[in-house]
């Protein structure tokens, strides 16, 4: 069965560090998401993508985050500089959308954990 | 900012008995509500959507839907222990590309 695929598993760095999160969405999916949840926290949306561009992004998804669909099959984020509170778990998701996007089930992968120390 | 609300839990049960899970959702507007399931240091896993008001079954799994009281709810029958996991309820924002989460409900079916 297909599935959403993200690399690492764990991701440590430096506060100030630049990270880049990676993720392989579903191969005939069309939408790409980014979401976060922090320790003991709700899911949190940040970002979803379609035909190479943003189509919404949360306030939590301000100029220090970018995404970008580098090939046809990696979807990255990258956090420019990090903060302590960018300590999170990262999972990235896609979706088929053939009809409309706000049907769609929304496949998730397994995560980043990203610590900053 | 849209709001989805689910008790915390914990919600102990014993196996075999049905665990009920309940949602409530603030736009009056949503169409799309999902069910997720996420065991602790692990991703979302999907269980059920629904877009219709009424029940939809899915093996033990029962979703309901009653868009004019915002409220949608998961019924577990035959609860068992690998069924203790957190329950998150989603719903699309208005915009239809960000999924909404509650907090979850915590789920333990004891032996």
């Amino acid at each position: 069965e297909p599935e959403v695929t993200q690399t690492p598993s764990h991701q440590v760095t430096q506060m100030g560090q630049e990270v880049i999160l990676r993720c392989v969405p579903i191969s005939n999916h069309l939408y790409f998401y980014w979401y976060r949840q922090i320790l003991g926290q709700k899911v949190e949306f940040l970002v979803s993508f379609y035909n190479n561009e943003i189509s919404e992004k949360s306030e939590i998804f301000d100029d220090q985050f970018s995404v970008e669909r580098p090939d046809g099959s990696n979807f990255t984020l990258k956090i420019r500089s990090t903060k302590l509170e960018d300590s999170a778990m990262y999972f990235c998701a896609s979706s088929d959308s053939g009809e409309g996007a706000s049907t769609d089930t929304q496949y998730f992968g397994p995560g980043t954990r990203l610590t900053v120390l | 900012q849209k709001e989805v609300e689910q008790n915390s839990g914990p919600l102990s049960v014993p196996e075999g008995a049905i665990a009920s899970l309940n949602c409530t959702y603030s736009d009056r507007v949503s169409q799309s509500f999902f069910w997720y399931r996420q065991y602790s240091g692990k991703s979302p896993e999907l269980i059920m959507s629904i877009y219709s008001n009424g029940d939809k079954e899915d093996g033990r799994f029962t979703a309901q839907l009653n868009k004019a009281s915002q409220y949608v709810s998961l019924l577990i029958r035959d609860s068992q222990p690998s069924d203790s996991a957190t329950y998150l309820c989603a719903v699309y924002s208005n915009s239809g590309y960000a999924l909404n989460f509650g907090k979850g409900t915590s789920l333990l079916v004891t032996p």
